[in-house]
């Protein structure tokens, strides 16, 4: 066990839809970061928060949005779902902003019909 | 352009053998390098990592070496057991940008 918790474990939904996929990083961590991961390819990075404060940005579409509360948990938006954004979506945290050891949730799966 | 490449999709190696699994990169100023691994259903979990400054790292059955000039790491697991059977992901960064993932390499123990 991680100490990362992702919330949905499992999603189905349909195109059009909009879902929001929630992330509580490791006690003492203050990096979140979202990943995405289609179907046989690596990981891609989404976007990082470190402290509430958005740090990096990857390849996240304009369709999606994330924020990091002052508790520290994180929230993926998903809006006007697509079939292509089936996937398995992770969150990972850290303790710094910078490079280190990042610790992954166990995924939310989305499937869009 | 993929920064950091797995160019072996699997990997099956015998049970007490030595399982060597490879990575290249192509960005110089990655100077961070870690190994993670994945079993089926969970997340990826962090396995050894190791800093450019270095070309070795050694945890137990496990061992990155990195060879700066040839831009290439490798993840030596010693001996094998079928419980390292899982995905295995090779990550990049420099600074303070993010990691870069690699595709992966599915690694199979035989008993």
């Amino acid at each position: 066990d991680s100490g990362v918790t992702q919330t949905p474990k499992h999603l189905i939904t349909a195109t059009g839809q909009r879902v929001t996929l929630r992330c509580s990083p490791r006690s003492g961590d203050l990096s979140v970061y979202w990943y995405q991961q289609s179907l046989d390819q690596g990981l891609q990075f989404l976007i990082q928060y470190y402290n509430g404060e958005e740090r990096a940005k990857g390849n996240i579409l304009e369709r999606f949005s994330a924020q990091q509360f002052p508790d520290l948990h994180s929230e993926l938006n998903l809006s006007s779902l697509e079939l292509g954004d089936s996937a398995l979506y992770f969150c990972a945290s850290s303790v710094v902003e910078g490079p280190d050891t990042q610790y992954f949730g166990p995924g939310t799966r989305l499937t869009v019909l | 352009d993929q920064q950091v490449k797995q160019n072996s999709p699997s990997l099956s190696v015998q049970e007490g053998r030595i399982s060597i699994l490879n990575c290249d990169y192509t960005n110089s100023m990655f100077d961070y390098f870690l190994w993670y691994k994945k079993y089926p259903a969970e997340g990826p979990t962090f396995l050894i990592s190791i800093s450019s400054i270095k070309d070795k790292n050694e945890d137990g059955r496990f061992t990155v070496f990195l060879n700066k000039s040839a831009k290439h790491l490798s993840l030596h697991i010693v001996p094998s057991q079928p419980g390292d059977s899982a995905v295995y992901f090779c990550a990049a960064s420099s600074g303070n940008t993010p990691l870069v993932f690699g595709k992966g390499t599915r690694l199979s123990v035989i008993a």
